[in-house]
């Protein structure tokens, strides 16, 4: 089974309005945390924002926020008042176990992004 | 602080060639990732480096190597160069091991995009 799902290949947004972009997890860790990052076309991946699965409040940075529904394993990302720079891709991602000190990999899983494009 | 580097930034090889790929950490950072992203895909893990030792790895044959410094760059080598090596190469940098909670945020370079012929 897919780890993280994006179901919404595209998504157009008129300029200042919001939008959600729709993300899915699948994981048996009690322990994970789920990140977006924004890709333009320069190729760059951009971190957006995090969400730990412990946290109890949803997480917001600035024009971005995470709706966390733990029971519904989703974390939709969503954009206020949109402007032409966010037109990209935008990918959730996911890494899960507990970090202590001397840590196993926390490599990240992706989903197939999101391909967002902000209308004048 | 200076952020994560990727060189070269763009490579043209051929079918059975080596290449290797560098990336600079970001300033104070210990942990090293790479991730290979095939054109409209999201990025799949390759491995990670951590106290200059590979510390997972993703499902990648052993053609894919890597290389951790003390200085915490990292290098990144495919030998026999297939065609479907094409693609977006990145590297991330994190900070691991200080606060004992998930999640600590991996900052990605401007990748590296090789094409194979």
């Amino acid at each position: 089974a897919q780890k993280i799902t994006q179901t919404q290949p595209g998504m157009f947004v008129q300029e200042k309005e919001a939008v959600t972009l729709d993300c899915t997890y699948d994981t048996s860790d009690p322990s994970y945390g789920l990140f977006w990052y924004k890709q333009p076309s320069s190729g760059e991946m951009i971190f957006l924002i995090y969400q730990g699965s412990y946290d109890q409040q949803n997480a917001t940075e600035g024009r971005y926020s995470l709706n966390f529904q733990k029971a519904r394993k989703s974390a939709n990302l969503v954009i206020s008042a949109s402007q032409l720079g966010d037109s990209a891709m935008y990918f959730c991602a996911m890494r899960e176990g507990v970090l202590g000190v001397q840590t196993g990999a926390n490599n990240l899983f992706f989903g197939t992004g999101t391909r967002l494009t902000v209308i004048p | 602080e200076t952020g994560v580097t990727q060189s070269p930034t763009h490579l043209i090889k051929t079918r059975g060639q080596q290449v290797t790929l560098r990336c600079s950490s970001q300033s104070g950072h210990n942990t090293v990732s790479w991730y290979q992203q095939a054109l409209g895909q999201g990025p799949q893990f390759i491995f990670q480096y951590y106290r200059e030792e590979e510390n997972g790895r993703g499902n990648f044959p052993p053609r894919f190597s890597g290389l951790q410094f003390p200085n915490y760059s990292s290098e990144l080598n495919v030998n026999a160069l297939e065609l479907d090596d094409s693609a977006l190469y990145l590297c991330a940098s994190s900070l691991a091991g200080t606060s004992g909670r998930p999640g600590e945020t991996q900052y990605f370079g401007p990748g590296t995009r090789l094409l194979v012929l």
